[in-house]
């Protein structure tokens, strides 16, 4: 089974910053990452497929980047909608499993 | 755009099973396969198993062996998760979710779309 070690669990990031959240894998799984948000009550949202590519329809001040073990979520120019919980997902192999989450709060 | 709805909240006291229900529309049900995943407060995402929704084959995490069947109802493009022998650490939000390829068997390709999830509570 991959384990997926993601950082920081929490952070606090005020209006304009730009944000940085990780994700490493036990192993390589390639490109074989996805990054969504979910907000309290609400289904997720998918942002981020094969490490890098922006979901359609997804703001472009998400990206994504990485490749073999270590994958980066970055938020520019954060804004008060941003405040959410965000994970990632690996599915190279089964079972697919997660990183534990980060939540952003927006001072 | 895709639809899931899930079916609502449980109580169920410890010992009992629980049936949720996935409902999906505006795609071709039998195309893509649906997973189960589950959320306990205060945790991080937990995958149970997955349906292919076009042959019914399932495959299902170790950590739910011998406890979870999940199945399909094409007609309704329904997909069903029932947990037996409920424990109160079963305690968590359900999601169904669809996953990204088409017709994935061991290659797939992670979620896209997700259902807003099944609180299921375990208490005497």
């Amino acid at each position: 089974e991959t384990t997926l070690t993601q950082s920081p669990a929490f952070m606090s990031a005020t209006p304009g910053d730009k944000v940085n959240i990780s994700c490493k894998a036990s192993r390589d799984i390639d490109d074989d990452m996805n990054w969504y948000q979910q907000k309290p009550g609400e289904a997720p949202i998918f942002l981020i497929q094969e490490a890098s590519t922006l979901v359609p329809g997804i703001s472009p001040r998400f990206s994504g980047s990485g490749y073999g073990t270590d994958f980066t979520l970055t938020i520019n120019n954060i804004k008060s909608e941003d405040a959410a919980y965000y994970f990632c997902l690996q599915h190279d192999d089964f079972p697919y499993t997660f990183g534990q989450g980060t939540k952003v709060e927006i001072k | 755009q895709v639809q899931i709805v899930q079916s609502g909240a449980e109580v169920k006291e410890p010992g009992a099973s629980v049936k949720v229900s996935c409902k999906t529309s505006r795609y071709t049900f039998t195309n893509y396969a649906i997973h189960w995943v589950r959320q306990a407060p205060g945790q991080g995402l937990e995958w149970v198993g997955w349906i292919n929704a076009g042959n019914g084959y399932t495959k299902y995490s170790q950590s739910f062996q011998g406890r979870v069947t999940i199945t399909r109802d094409t007609s309704a493009s329904t997909a069903y998760m029932e947990l037996s022998s409920l424990r109160t650490e079963d305690t968590a939000v359900y999601f169904c979710a669809r996953d990204r390829r088409p017709y994935c068997t061991n290659d797939c390709w992670g979620i896209d779309y997700w259902g807003q999830g099944s609180l299921v509570t375990v208490s005497s």
